[in-house]
């Protein structure tokens, strides 16, 4: 079983559509959960974070956390063209010796319609 | 906002030669590097941490010889990829954790022909 589960999509919406971007991971180790934005052959770009279960917004963007069922979320709300691009979760947890441990999920792709 | 300068962002190199790909932090000090890996539809697969004035730790699998990683300073780390083979085309990506995440590189396309 993968560590980080996340379906590669593609996803493709309409315009103004609500997006909702998942994963799932099995360590429960895992302490700071993030988003990544990746367009086309660029480095990802760090959009949401996130430490322990709970909701966090930011403009249009909310990340949830459910750490008890160990799946988490982005919502993107009022979805536009611009926001077509690949997802990245990302998670991290401690490790001994003081370094972290950090996993991505594979992505998945968005494409909003105009 | 804290940027890393990744260069260069496409290379395209005959086989057995070797490339460096740069990664520059241009408004903070990068003590840690992480250089990664992604096939397409891949995850980003770590390759390997370099640390300033130390020798880089790499992940298991990864052919230390074959990608040699400097961090001479605190701003500039370096991967280089020496006797490319095609099988090593792929997307390299550094990134330079932050309070909060880390910040990536945009990137470097390698293409060995």
């Amino acid at each position: 079983q993968k560590e980080v589960e996340q379906d590669p999509g593609p996803l493709s919406v309409p315009e103004g559509a609500i997006v909702s971007l998942n994963c799932t991971y099995s360590n429960s180790a895992f302490q700071y959960f993030m988003w990544y934005r990746q367009y086309s052959r660029k480095g990802p770009e760090l959009l949401m974070y996130t430490y322990s279960s709970g909701n966090k917004e930011d403009g249009r963007f909310t990340a949830q956390v459910d750490k008890s069922s160990k799946y988490i979320s982005l919502f993107i709300r009022d979805s536009q063209p611009s926001d077509s691009a690949t997802y990245l979760c990302a998670m991290s947890a401690e490790r001994s010796g003081g370094t972290y441990k950090y996993i991505f999920g594979t992505g998945t792709r968005l494409k909003v319609l105009a | 906002g804290a940027v890393v300068s990744q260069h260069p962002s496409r290379v395209i190199c005959k086989s057995g030669t070797s490339v460096k790909i740069e990664c520059r932090s241009l408004d903070f000090q990068a003590t840690t590097m992480f250089w990664y890996r992604q096939f397409p539809k891949k995850s980003l697969m770590l390759m390997a941490t370099s640390n300033e004035g130390s020798k880089a730790t790499y992940e298991q699998g990864v052919e230390k010889d074959k990608f040699l990683i400097n961090h001479a300073s605190l701003t500039l780390s370096t991967l280089t990829v020496t006797s490319a083979h095609p099988e090593d085309s792929s997307f390299y990506i550094c990134s330079a954790p932050r309070m909060y995440g880390y910040t990536f590189g945009s990137g470097t396309r390698l293409t060995v022909v």
